[in-house]
């Protein structure tokens, strides 16, 4: 069966700092894989989705990157937090089919920017 | 204009009642996908149930069901005999065809608490 793991769970980091979360998915292959941003009380925000290796489309212009160096491995990255990346971050991953495509998501990691 | 709305932000049922969360959606695509999810005070969000815009029948899966009305863009998630776990926000997203391929767009949520 599939699982997805994120890392770490819980981050609080200060403004200015750098950033790097981490979503691997096991028990399948070239999946599609996803980053969503949801804010206190609010739905999900796309921040990036990525169908291959290396291949990584952005959804919402911001200071956060996404690679995906490794097929079941996606990471989001920022060179330097702002106050407004604070927020629940969750990784999900879904096998490609185009309409019926189910995504489902990894535990998640709150980040808190001070 | 709002592809998905969730007009509901809170919403109280007793346990063992059914109750309907309620989700319409807007799309010029005819094949789209909707899905519910309920995301718990833990936070991950949980695929609970899909329907295709082409499917027949209503989707079902175990207590919840999915009240399908496509001539009214409604995709209504209906919880029967509700239990205290049931109790977590809920998120309707609909699938559709855009420019470069296709895209899942999530509502806003509904949270339901279930009274003992």
């Amino acid at each position: 069966s599939q699982t997805i793991h994120q890392w770490p769970a819980t981050l609080v980091q200060p403004v200015g700092s750098p950033l790097s979360l981490e979503c691997t998915v096991e028990g399948t292959s070239n999946p599609n894989l996803y980053w969503y941003r949801q804010a206190a009380g609010r739905g999900l925000q796309l921040l990036f989705y990525s169908v291959g290796i290396g291949q990584i489309s952005s959804e919402v212009p911001q200071n956060l990157s996404a690679s995906r160096p490794q097929d079941r491995q996606f990471i989001l990255s920022s060179k330097k937090l702002l106050l407004s990346d604070s927020g629940f971050y969750l990784c999900a991953w879904s096998v490609v089919q185009p309409r019926e495509e189910t995504q489902y998501f990894g535990p998640g990691t709150r980040l808190l920017v001070l | 204009a709002q592809k998905i709305t969730q007009t509901q932000p809170g919403m109280f049922v007793q346990e063992k009642e059914a109750v309907t969360l309620d989700c319409t959606y807007d799309t010029s695509d005819p094949s789209y996908g909707l899905f519910w999810y309920k995301q718990p005070s833990s936070g991950e969000m949980i695929f609970l149930i899909y329907q295709g815009s082409y499917d027949q029948q209503n989707a079902t899966e175990g207590r919840y069901s999915l009240n399908f009305q496509k001539a009214r863009k409604s995709a209504n998630l209906v919880i029967s005999a509700s239990q205290l776990g049931d109790s977590a926000m809920y998120f309707c997203a609909m699938r559709e065809r855009n420019t470069g391929g296709f895209k899942t767009i999530f509502g806003a949520g509904t949270r339901l608490f279930v009274k003992a």
